[in-house]
């Protein structure tokens, strides 16, 4: 088992500039959720999905979308990048849906300039 | 909604010693799950230790046990034998045990030194 895998772990964009970052997960999880982690913020939840073809909004939904089309995959789009948006994302996933432990890929750092 | 609260925002600790990190949260739920994750340098988030809310028996794994107070709504984290291996930052977070809420909510965060 890979468990979450994120790709790329690094990533430098310029302000206005769009991309994908990857997420994927071999353990047949039902819940897959995007988080962002800023300077003394914690973890903040952007997206996310309870199956496929079923995704709903976090706390921080504003500038990117998200889609799921199979399970395993949970890609989150950023459609105009802007330099709010430098941080260190990750992608979390559970099985169940109520109080099933949440585990986390190695996160993407971004930076806009 | 649900709050997480870590009043420490730093922490240190001499190797092989024992340190308390704190965590209160807020919450009207009877069911839910409370987490303690580690990220260290690398920043990898790795799961320390989880207890169900209607589980009197704290959780313990290895070093790590919790002191669950769930009428005081304080769960906190206490690594006995402190190595330097410890060092990170400690994430305390909820999870309710109610269908159609499955949002993760963390603190903002302790980060524990381990002097040797």
């Amino acid at each position: 088992n890979a468990g979450v895998t994120q790709t790329p772990k690094f990533q430098v964009l310029k302000t206005g500039q769009s991309m994908t970052l990857q997420c994927a997960q071999d353990m047949n999880h039902e819940y897959m959720s995007w988080y962002r982690q800023d300077p003394g913020m914690g973890l903040r939840l952007i997206h996310y999905s309870v199956g496929a073809g079923i995704t709903d909004q976090g706390e921080v939904p504003n500038g990117y979308n998200v889609s799921r089309s199979t399970t395993e995959d949970f890609p989150l789009r950023l459609l105009s990048a802007a330099p709010s948006q430098t941080s260190v994302y990750f992608c979390a996933s559970s099985w169940g849906l109520a109080g099933g432990t949440q585990y986390f890929g190695p996160g993407t750092r971004l930076t806009v300039l | 909604a649900q709050t997480v609260t870590q009043s420490q925002p730093e922490m240190s600790v001499q190797e092989a010693e024992t340190v308390t990190l704190s965590c209160t949260y807020d919450t009207s739920e009877s069911d839910y799950y409370l987490f303690w994750y580690k990220q260290p340098p690398s920043r990898q988030m790795i799961l320390v230790i989880r207890q169900e809310a209607y589980k009197q028996q704290n959780a313990t794994e290895n070093r790590f046990s919790v002191n669950f107070q769930k009428a005081a709504k304080s769960f906190s984290l206490k690594i006995s034998d402190s190595q330097l291996g410890d060092a990170a930052m400690y994430f305390c977070a909820y999870r309710s045990g109610r269908g159609g809420n499955y949002k993760l909510t963390f603190g903002k965060g302790t980060l524990l030194t381990v002097n040797p």
